[in-house]
């Protein structure tokens, strides 16, 4: 079953106005969570890093300002996406990192199903 | 910096195998993955190599030779439902992903 969730599945907004995306880890306790971007056809990006109640680590590129993410629990991290414009339309995807006993792994990246953010 | 290569595109048949290769250059190595993503879809993680060799998992292997940096997904009785993305990603001395562009496998029947 799905061991990351991300919330909402998908969103449409209008120009200007800001949308903040969910991400939990459900059985284990994520030590780091990562945030990524995917347009069409193109590779993933990392956007950001963030450890539990610590500020993100955002990638070179990527404002900090208009991409506020909060880490608040080692279950609960959001990206808030202000004052969305229409370039900022794509594919959000979270994902979270963190010991979990039925993998007895520590380093594998768990991802969310992802956010599909249309900006209008 | 740091590199990771991977084809970008790949056709197989329905049935057959297919050999995904990846090379890397990393700042340190503590492991690759293998993951695989549908369009539209976030990725699903597939393997962990660390150690040389090869790690089978059903009709899926993943192999991992870390002298020469490289690192191949074999798939096996190809599906149609296997035409996806398949990422391959190495975990530096940070434990970060570093990761590459993804190769398009695309399954004829």
């Amino acid at each position: 079953g799905a061991v990351v969730s991300q919330h909402p599945s998908w969103v449409i907004c209008k120009s200007g106005t800001s949308v903040k995306i969910e991400c939990r880890s459900l059985d284990f306790q994520a030590t780091t969570m990562f945030w990524y971007r995917q347009f069409p056809k193109q590779s993933l990006m990392l956007m950001a890093t963030s450890n539990e109640g610590s500020k993100a680590t955002y990638e070179q590129g990527v404002e900090k300002d208009k991409f506020l993410i909060n880490h608040a629990s080692l279950t609960l991290s959001t990206l808030t996406v202000t004052s969305a414009h229409p370039e900022d339309s794509s594919f959000y995807i979270c994902s979270a990192r963190g010991f979990r006993e039925t993998s007895g792994m520590e380093y594998e990246q768990y991802f969310g199903p992802g956010t599909r953010l249309t900006v209008t | 910096g740091q590199n990771i290569d991977q084809p970008t595109e790949m056709t197989a048949t329905e049935g057959a195998i297919v050999q995904i290769n990846c090379t890397y250059q990393t700042s340190g190595f503590n492991g690759l993955f293998w993951y695989q993503q549908h369009a539209g879809e976030a990725p699903t993680f597939l393997s962990y190599n660390v150690l040389d060799g090869l790690e089978e998992k059903g009709r899926f292997s993943s192999f991992l030779s870390r002298s020469k940096g490289y690192s191949y997904l074999l798939l096996k009785e190809l599906q149609m439902k296997d035409s996806a993305s398949y990422l391959c990603a190495v975990l530096d001395s940070n434990y970060q992903l570093i990761w590459g562009a993804g190769t398009k496998l695309i399954i004829k029947p």
